[in-house]
């Protein structure tokens, strides 16, 4: 079956540091791949999304570029803010079934000003 | 922002109590979703709905049933409330499979 697989965290920055979040998956066929952000006590949002290999999706100074090669979609930011403060999630999406719809454990990011 | 709306956003009850979680869109979106946030374990899936009156099971729908009688509304029931079943609860939806999903702010249940 399809899986996500996340850095652990928490992860604490400094503002302006660089940021990387890893995520690799295992899935059968293409799946589209995307970063949701959840900030405290809301749902979350999508962040970016990529639909296809070597696709780059961007979004908020937030880029992750879809590596079929290493089956990996890892965030980046190159200055993270203190309102960048969530917890992080990748997921795929098979788009066969709303059972293919796959979510990393999260990662929970905290910047310091 | 979608408009989502799950009610209640908080709920304490007692083991053995019927439960309903109930999740209202505004966007005419054919495609419903419930799911439960653990730590470590992200979001899982416990049932969708794709149409009215048509629903199916996720990953972790046992103890669970849902409802779809109008496009708009989704409920979640737990017949019979289990304290592994304290979770926040999160409401979603989407215009097709594949779709981003869009979220709602999620209702925090504490069975005791």
């Amino acid at each position: 079956g399809n899986s996500v697989t996340q850095m652990e965290g928490p992860v604490t920055l400094s503002e302006e540091a660089f940021l990387t979040i890893n995520c690799t998956y295992t899935a059968t066929g293409y799946p589209s791949l995307f970063w949701y952000v959840q900030y405290p006590g809301e749902g979350l949002q999508l962040l970016l999304k990529a639909t296809k290999a070597d696709d780059k999706g961007s979004n908020k100074g937030f880029e992750a570029t879809y590596r079929k090669e290493t089956t990996s979609f890892h965030l980046e930011k190159g200055s993270v803010q203190v309102s960048d403060s969530a917890v992080y999630f990748c997921a795929l999406s098979d788009g066969g079934s709303a059972r293919q719809l796959t979510f990393g454990s999260g990662t929970q990011l905290t910047v310091l000003p | 922002d979608a408009g989502i709306t799950q009610s209640p956003r908080h709920k304490v009850t007692e083991t053995g109590t019927p439960v309903t979680l109930r999740c209202h869109q505004t966007e005419n979106h054919r495609y419903m979703y419930w799911y439960r946030q653990d730590p470590g374990h992200g979001l899982r899936l416990i049932h969708y709905s794709y149409g009215v009156k048509d629903t199916d099971k996720g990953e972790v729908s046992d103890g669970y049933s849902v409802s779809r009688s109008k496009t708009e509304d989704f409920l979640l029931t737990l017949e019979s409330a289990t304290s592994s079943q304290t979770s926040v609860y999160f409401c979603a939806i989407s215009e097709e499979l594949g779709s981003p999903l869009h979220f709602g702010n999620g209702t925090r249940l504490t069975v005791t």
